[in-house]
């Protein structure tokens, strides 16, 4: 079965410092990885995706994300955060063979403080 | 650029109620996949349709019924609901079935069931 962990919670950065939100999965065969991200009351917002290729994946809003295979690992990243990027972020997966759904991390609550 | 519509955004209702939660994809979206949230809690797969047809099914109660119309659009019925049933719905769409895994799933904003 496939799964997502994101082991923190809360994050909490001051603006213009570097975020990192942690992700790590267990799947068979390849995974296919994403980052969304939910402000309140509105719907996901696909940040970014890791299909093959290129470890770092850049995305949506100046973020991107590692591909860590042998950590097994997906860490989302900015290198400067802003008081704008305050949100629930969720790291997910899909297996390479699977017909449709995305198996979503528990979320983590991004706070950035001015 | 078109995005995903839910409607209603909200829906009150009381227990044993029936409601329809209705979404329409992006344009070209051929597929559509529903996600139940509850309060502070990620977004777990229900069902989703591909071509009108059911492709997967995840964790969807048999008092829930979803269907697909050949304009795309997706409908969720909820009978005899429970208070369980209060939670942020939300409908995803993407297009195209023959690299399903890589493709996005775009998601609406949701729609927001209260259950009285």
């Amino acid at each position: 079965a496939q799964s997502v962990a994101q082991p923190e919670d809360q994050v909490n950065v001051a603006e213009g410092n570097p975020l990192t939100v942690k992700c790590t999965y267990s799947v068979s065969g390849n995974p296919y990885l994403f980052w969304y991200v939910q402000y309140p009351n509105r719907g996901l917002q696909f940040l970014l995706k890791y299909i093959t290729g290129d470890n770092l994946v850049k995305g949506s809003y100046g973020f991107e994300a590692e591909f860590n295979k042998s950590q097994t690992s997906f860490h989302l990243k900015k290198p400067s955060a802003l008081v704008s990027d305050s949100a629930l972020y969720f790291c997910a997966v899909r297996r390479d063979s699977s017909a449709s759904k995305i198996i979503f991390g528990s979320g983590t609550r991004l706070s950035i403080r001015p | 650029a078109a995005g995903v519509i839910q409607s209603p955004r909200h829906l009150i209702k009381e227990k044993r109620e029936t409601a329809t939660l209705k979404c329409y994809p992006i344009p070209r979206h051929d597929t559509v996949y529903w996600y139940q949230q509850g309060p502070g809690q990620d977004p777990q797969f229900l069902i989703s349709f591909y071509e009108k047809m059911q492709s997967d099914k995840g964790s969807i109660p048999d008092r829930f019924s979803a269907q697909q119309f050949s304009d795309y659009h997706s409908e969720l019925n909820m009978s005899s609901l429970e208070l369980g049933d209060s939670a942020l719905y939300f409908c995803a769409s993407s297009l195209g079935q023959e690299i399903l895994a890589k493709n996005i799933q775009y998601f609406g904003a949701g729609t927001r069931l209260s259950v009285l």
